[in-house]
């Protein structure tokens, strides 16, 4: 099992470009999540699909998109990106809800410039 | 609005000490907390889960603590090695979300 992969693993991107961060699981979980990482601040939500045809916005969902594509996958989507949104984002399942462990991808490294 | 704080200093300890890690959290009411560990450049790795009806939870040389009116969870390494040094992460949730600490960073030295 490859667990959560994320692709790519690292971009660079101008502001006001477009690009789609993709996140797949192997394990059958229900909910996925998304989360950007920044120094200092710990990881912040930014959506989740709690199961398969549903999706909520986080703490921090200004600037982005999601699409729960079916149950393995979990997309984000940056429309036009900003300085502000350089981050390092984390792609995580879980079977359902947070009383279970969440399962995190590899990471991607943004750079907007 | 809901705040998490974790040890702000990161900790240096010797290997064979126990490590001792804190998470405070204010304006919330968490049926659940967790811990993670985080290497540098990978995604964090569950470590322990305890519900806010447990006061303590064991897993090998890991213990964990909950308690709900000091609003607090103390996270401890026993006989710690230099493999142990990492990120370590605390996370309250009542339902699907979780919210993080900033994290601890912790450095055995040999």
């Amino acid at each position: 099992n490859a667990g959560v992969t994320q692709t790519p693993k690292f971009q660079v991107l101008k502001t006001g470009q477009s690009m789609t961060l993709q996140c797949a699981q192997d394990m059958n979980h229900n909910s996925m999540y998304w989360y950007r990482q920044d120094p200092g601040m710990g990881l912040r939500l930014i959506y989740y699909s709690a199961s398969e045809g549903t999706t909520d916005k986080g703490e921090v969902p200004n600037g982005y998109n999601v699409s729960r594509l079916n149950k393995r996958e979990f997309s984000l989507r940056l429309e036009s990106a900003a300085p502000s949104q350089t981050s390092v984002y984390f792609c995580a399942s879980s079977e359902a809800t947070a009383t279970y462990e969440q399962y995190f991808g590899p990471g991607t490294r943004l750079t907007v410039t | 609005s809901q705040k998490i704080e974790q040890n702000s200093e990161a900790l240096n300890i010797q290997e064979g000490k126990t490590a001792t890690l804190t998470c405070n959290y204010t304006n919330y009411s968490p049926a659940y907390l967790q811990w993670y560990r985080q290497d540098p450049g990978r995604g964090p790795v569950f470590l322990l889960l305890i519900r806010e009806n447990e006061k303590e939870k064991r897993k090998e040389r890991l213990k964990v603590t909950f308690d709900t009116t000091l609003k607090q969870s103390l996270f401890h390494i026993t006989a710690s090695q230099p493999a142990d040094s990492a990120t370590y992460l605390c996370a309250l949730s009542n339902d699907y979300k979780l919210s993080f600490g900033a994290g601890t960073t912790v450095t055995v030295r040999a």
